[in-house]
Protein backbone atom coordinates (compact mmCIF):
# COMPACT_ATOMS: atom_id res chain seq x y z
CA UNK A 1 0.00 0.00 0.00
CA UNK A 2 1.91 3.31 -1.21
CA UNK A 3 1.80 6.30 0.94
CA UNK A 4 0.55 9.70 0.05
CA UNK A 5 1.92 10.64 -3.29
CA UNK A 6 2.55 13.99 -4.17
CA UNK A 7 4.00 15.35 -7.51
CA UNK A 8 5.17 17.48 -8.60
CA UNK A 9 8.00 17.38 -5.63
CA UNK A 10 9.45 20.86 -6.38
CA UNK A 11 8.02 23.19 -9.12
CA UNK A 12 9.45 26.42 -10.69
CA UNK A 13 6.69 28.97 -11.79
CA UNK A 14 7.00 32.13 -13.03
CA UNK A 15 4.96 35.41 -11.31
CA UNK A 16 1.87 35.44 -13.31
CA UNK A 17 1.56 31.06 -14.49
CA UNK A 18 -0.46 28.63 -13.07
CA UNK A 19 0.63 26.25 -10.74
CA UNK A 20 -1.20 22.54 -10.36
CA UNK A 21 -0.24 20.49 -7.27
CA UNK A 22 -1.47 16.74 -6.78
CA UNK A 23 -2.21 14.62 -4.62
CA UNK A 24 -3.12 10.81 -4.57
CA UNK A 25 -4.62 9.89 -0.84
CA UNK A 26 -3.39 6.32 0.51
CA UNK A 27 -6.07 3.59 -1.30
CA UNK A 28 -8.84 3.08 0.57
CA UNK A 29 -8.70 6.66 1.81
CA UNK A 30 -11.46 9.02 1.34
CA UNK A 31 -10.32 12.32 2.61
CA UNK A 32 -7.77 14.53 1.93
CA UNK A 33 -6.30 17.72 3.52
CA UNK A 34 -4.20 20.84 1.85
CA UNK A 35 -1.94 22.46 4.33
CA UNK A 36 0.81 25.30 3.26
CA UNK A 37 4.02 25.73 4.88
CA UNK A 38 5.96 28.90 4.97
CA UNK A 39 9.68 28.78 5.64
CA UNK A 40 10.10 28.98 9.52
CA UNK A 41 6.55 29.08 9.75
CA UNK A 42 4.05 26.08 11.26
CA UNK A 43 1.62 23.88 9.23
CA UNK A 44 -1.35 25.82 8.01
CA UNK A 45 -4.90 24.29 6.95
CA UNK A 46 -6.02 25.48 3.69
CA UNK A 47 -8.70 23.18 2.46
CA UNK A 48 -10.39 19.87 3.49
CA UNK A 49 -12.23 17.92 1.19
CA UNK A 50 -14.07 14.43 0.57
CA UNK A 51 -14.65 12.87 -3.19
CA UNK A 52 -16.33 15.35 -5.18
CA UNK A 53 -16.84 17.71 -2.18
CA UNK A 54 -15.34 20.60 -0.52
CA UNK A 55 -15.92 20.11 3.31
CA UNK A 56 -14.10 23.00 4.67
CA UNK A 57 -12.13 25.70 2.71
CA UNK A 58 -11.92 28.14 5.38
CA UNK A 59 -8.13 28.24 5.73
CA UNK A 60 -7.66 29.21 1.66
CA UNK A 61 -7.76 32.32 0.68
CA UNK A 62 -10.39 33.43 -1.49
CA UNK A 63 -8.63 34.59 -4.95
CA UNK A 64 -6.27 32.45 -6.93
CA UNK A 65 -6.80 29.36 -4.70
CA UNK A 66 -8.72 26.57 -5.90
CA UNK A 67 -9.11 22.73 -5.23
CA UNK A 68 -10.87 19.56 -6.02
CA UNK A 69 -11.26 15.98 -5.48
CA UNK A 70 -12.60 13.87 -8.72
CA UNK A 71 -14.47 10.84 -8.43
CA UNK A 72 -11.88 9.37 -10.32
CA UNK A 73 -8.09 10.71 -9.92
CA UNK A 74 -5.96 13.12 -7.60
CA UNK A 75 -6.83 15.54 -5.35
CA UNK A 76 -5.52 18.72 -7.45
CA UNK A 77 -5.10 22.15 -5.74
CA UNK A 78 -4.85 24.98 -8.15
CA UNK A 79 -2.99 28.22 -8.02
CA UNK A 80 -3.60 30.83 -11.05
CA UNK A 81 -1.58 34.03 -11.77
CA UNK A 82 1.33 32.79 -8.87
CA UNK A 83 3.33 35.27 -6.96
CA UNK A 84 6.55 35.07 -5.19
CA UNK A 85 4.17 35.07 -1.62
CA UNK A 86 3.12 31.96 -2.80
CA UNK A 87 6.47 30.26 -2.65
CA UNK A 88 6.13 27.30 0.54
CA UNK A 89 6.05 23.61 0.68
CA UNK A 90 2.63 22.38 -0.26
CA UNK A 91 1.22 19.16 2.06
CA UNK A 92 -1.42 16.88 1.50
CA UNK A 93 -2.79 14.29 4.10
CA UNK A 94 -5.00 11.61 3.75
CA UNK A 95 -7.39 9.55 6.44
CA UNK A 96 -9.99 6.43 5.28
CA UNK A 97 -12.39 8.62 7.57
CA UNK A 98 -12.95 11.67 10.08
CA UNK A 99 -10.13 12.19 12.05
CA UNK A 100 -11.76 11.95 15.49
CA UNK A 101 -11.04 8.96 15.09
CA UNK A 102 -7.93 8.03 13.03
CA UNK A 103 -5.00 9.69 11.86
CA UNK A 104 -3.59 11.60 9.07
CA UNK A 105 -0.63 10.65 7.34
CA UNK A 106 1.19 12.74 5.14
CA UNK A 107 2.61 12.95 1.74
CA UNK A 108 6.54 14.60 0.56
CA UNK A 109 5.08 17.61 0.16
CA UNK A 110 5.68 19.98 -3.74
CA UNK A 111 8.02 22.44 -2.92
CA UNK A 112 6.56 25.66 -4.68
CA UNK A 113 9.34 27.96 -5.85
CA UNK A 114 7.58 31.31 -7.92
CA UNK A 115 10.80 33.63 -9.51
CA UNK B 1 -10.01 28.21 17.64
CA UNK B 2 -7.49 25.81 18.45
CA UNK B 3 -4.32 27.40 19.20
CA UNK B 4 -1.62 24.56 19.75
CA UNK B 5 1.96 25.81 21.26
CA UNK B 6 5.16 24.20 21.31
CA UNK B 7 7.69 24.22 24.31
CA UNK B 8 10.58 24.57 23.59
CA UNK B 9 10.93 26.18 20.08
CA UNK B 10 14.55 24.65 19.40
CA UNK B 11 16.51 21.69 21.54
CA UNK B 12 20.41 20.58 21.41
CA UNK B 13 21.26 17.65 23.60
CA UNK B 14 24.11 15.34 23.33
CA UNK B 15 23.36 11.47 22.45
CA UNK B 16 22.28 9.25 25.24
CA UNK B 17 19.82 11.84 27.20
CA UNK B 18 16.50 11.34 27.86
CA UNK B 19 14.06 14.61 26.63
CA UNK B 20 10.30 15.74 26.70
CA UNK B 21 8.84 17.81 24.15
CA UNK B 22 5.75 19.70 25.30
CA UNK B 23 2.41 20.65 23.42
CA UNK B 24 -0.18 22.55 24.91
CA UNK B 25 -3.71 23.45 23.53
CA UNK B 26 -6.37 25.88 24.06
CA UNK B 27 -9.70 23.51 23.40
CA UNK B 28 -9.70 20.96 25.61
CA UNK B 29 -12.66 19.48 23.86
CA UNK B 30 -9.82 17.46 21.49
CA UNK B 31 -10.56 14.25 19.61
CA UNK B 32 -7.19 13.03 19.57
CA UNK B 33 -3.77 14.30 19.29
CA UNK B 34 -1.03 12.65 16.76
CA UNK B 35 3.09 13.43 16.85
CA UNK B 36 4.80 13.83 14.06
CA UNK B 37 8.11 13.92 13.23
CA UNK B 38 9.94 16.16 10.25
CA UNK B 39 13.07 15.81 8.53
CA UNK B 40 14.83 18.53 6.60
CA UNK B 41 13.02 18.83 3.13
CA UNK B 42 10.50 16.13 3.85
CA UNK B 43 6.90 15.59 4.64
CA UNK B 44 5.84 14.22 8.07
CA UNK B 45 5.95 10.96 9.41
CA UNK B 46 3.16 9.78 11.99
CA UNK B 47 4.88 8.21 15.43
CA UNK B 48 1.81 8.28 17.56
CA UNK B 49 -1.65 8.86 18.24
CA UNK B 50 -3.38 9.43 21.24
CA UNK B 51 -6.84 9.33 21.47
CA UNK B 52 -9.19 11.48 23.75
CA UNK B 53 -10.01 8.47 25.97
CA UNK B 54 -6.44 7.37 26.43
CA UNK B 55 -3.50 8.97 28.48
CA UNK B 56 -0.76 7.49 26.91
CA UNK B 57 0.86 5.63 23.89
CA UNK B 58 4.31 4.00 23.38
CA UNK B 59 6.48 3.22 20.25
CA UNK B 60 9.69 1.70 21.02
CA UNK B 61 11.93 4.78 22.87
CA UNK B 62 8.78 7.01 22.46
CA UNK B 63 6.17 7.72 25.02
CA UNK B 64 3.30 10.37 24.41
CA UNK B 65 0.93 11.67 27.14
CA UNK B 66 -2.47 13.50 27.05
CA UNK B 67 -4.04 15.66 29.87
CA UNK B 68 -7.13 16.98 28.34
CA UNK B 69 -8.34 18.82 31.28
CA UNK B 70 -4.58 21.11 31.36
CA UNK B 71 -4.55 20.61 27.54
CA UNK B 72 -1.24 19.16 27.73
CA UNK B 73 0.67 16.12 25.64
CA UNK B 74 3.92 15.49 26.29
CA UNK B 75 6.44 13.15 24.15
CA UNK B 76 9.42 11.65 25.66
CA UNK B 77 12.14 9.98 24.01
CA UNK B 78 14.18 7.81 25.92
CA UNK B 79 18.07 7.62 25.46
CA UNK B 80 18.24 10.23 21.96
CA UNK B 81 20.37 8.94 19.20
CA UNK B 82 21.61 11.01 16.75
CA UNK B 83 19.18 9.96 13.81
CA UNK B 84 16.64 11.24 16.51
CA UNK B 85 17.64 14.68 15.22
CA UNK B 86 14.55 16.57 13.08
CA UNK B 87 11.36 18.92 14.02
CA UNK B 88 9.01 17.41 16.04
CA UNK B 89 5.26 18.62 15.31
CA UNK B 90 1.93 17.91 17.68
CA UNK B 91 -1.37 18.31 16.03
CA UNK B 92 -4.90 17.83 17.06
CA UNK B 93 -8.52 17.86 15.60
CA UNK B 94 -10.99 20.05 16.87
CA UNK B 95 -14.26 21.63 15.89
CA UNK B 96 -16.74 20.00 13.88
CA UNK B 97 -14.68 18.98 10.50
CA UNK B 98 -11.56 17.73 12.77
CA UNK B 99 -9.22 19.84 11.04
CA UNK B 100 -6.03 19.38 12.61
CA UNK B 101 -4.13 22.35 13.98
CA UNK B 102 -0.48 22.33 14.51
CA UNK B 103 2.07 23.95 16.51
CA UNK B 104 5.18 25.40 14.81
CA UNK B 105 7.07 22.36 16.40
CA UNK B 106 10.40 21.25 18.56
CA UNK B 107 13.63 21.37 16.75
CA UNK B 108 15.55 18.69 17.75
CA UNK B 109 19.66 18.28 17.53
CA UNK B 110 21.12 15.26 19.05
CA UNK B 111 24.92 14.97 18.52
CA UNK B 112 26.92 12.67 19.06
Amino acid sequence: NAGVMQNPRHLVRRRGQEARLRCSPMKGHSHVYWYRQLPEEGLKFMVYLQKENIIDESGMPKERFSAEFPKEGPSILRIQQVVRGDSAAYFCASSPEGLSNTEAFFGQGTRLTVV
Amino acid sequence: KQEVTQIPAALSVPEGENLVLNCSFTDSAIYNLQWFRQDPGKGLTSLLLIQSSQREQTSGRLNASLDKSSGRSTLYIAASQPGDSATYLCAGPSGGSYIPTFGRGTSLIVHP
